[in-house]
């Protein structure tokens, strides 16, 4: 088996502060994610990546930027945190169409 | 475009009690369907997937999905649940041959001892 690692677990950030996810997975994928989690929508894809250096934007990707500079990892940053932002940010990985997910990073802004 | 629905944002069952959790889609091609649940302060781990074949898929911890294309449906059955099963339940839909997910709004589950 495999697993998804997220650093950190909690982030507390200011407001216009540019803020790094990192996420790393040892199943070998190829493809990862990055979901945004709010409560009460379900999950909303920010980014993904099929392969190493390649980045695909999802439905959420105004104010994130993303890296894939291994295969095994795969990096979100939230580019200017917005003040009272409170989500939590899910990295997955996939073989086919099954994916795994991370644990998750919860951010706050203050 | 592709969508799913879940109606009910919060159920409430006894332990020992049956359980539905109702999941509806929308989408033109071959969906692949999957329930997945997130524990308190967890990831989402998969429950079961739906490709092709018998309706009625059966997963991890007695948990079964009948898929229904008549009516755009994948509902989640347990037969006797257990109050370790409280948790948010995910109905995700994967359109055929594309890297699209959609991940409904998740139903809570509370099962009371």
């Amino acid at each position: 088996g495999g697993i998804i690692t997220q650093t950190p677990k909690f982030l507390i950030g200011q407001e216009g502060q540019k803020l790094t996810l990192k996420c790393q997975q040892n199943f070998n994928h190829d493809t990862m994610y990055w979901y945004r989690q709010d409560s009460g929508k379900g999950l909303r894809l920010i980014y993904y990546s099929i392969t190493e250096n390649d980045l695909q934007k999802g439905d959420l990707s105004e104010g994130y930027d993303a890296s894939r500079e291994k295969k095994s990892s795969f990096s979100l940053t939230v580019t200017s945190a917005q003040k009272n932002e409170m989500a939590v940010f899910l990295c997955a990985s996939s073989i086919g169409d099954t994916q795994y997910f991370g644990p998750g990073t919860r951010l706050l802004v203050l | 475009a592709q969508s799913v629905t879940q109606p009910d944002a919060r159920v409430t069952v006894s332990e020992g009690a049956s359980l539905q959790l109702r999941c509806k889609y929308s989408y033109s091609g071959t969906p692949y369907l999957f329930w997945y649940v997130q524990y308190p302060r967890q990831g989402l781990q998969l429950l079961l997937k739906y490709y092709s074949g018998d309706p009625v898929v059966q997963g991890v911890n007695g948990f079964e999905a009948e898929f229904s294309k008549s009516n755009s449906s994948f509902h989640l059955r347990k037969a006797s649940v257990h109050w370790s099963d409280s948790a948010v339940y995910f109905c995700v839909l994967s359109a055929s041959n594309t890297n699209k997910v959609v991940f409904g709004t998740g139903t809570r589950l509370q099962v009371l001892p």
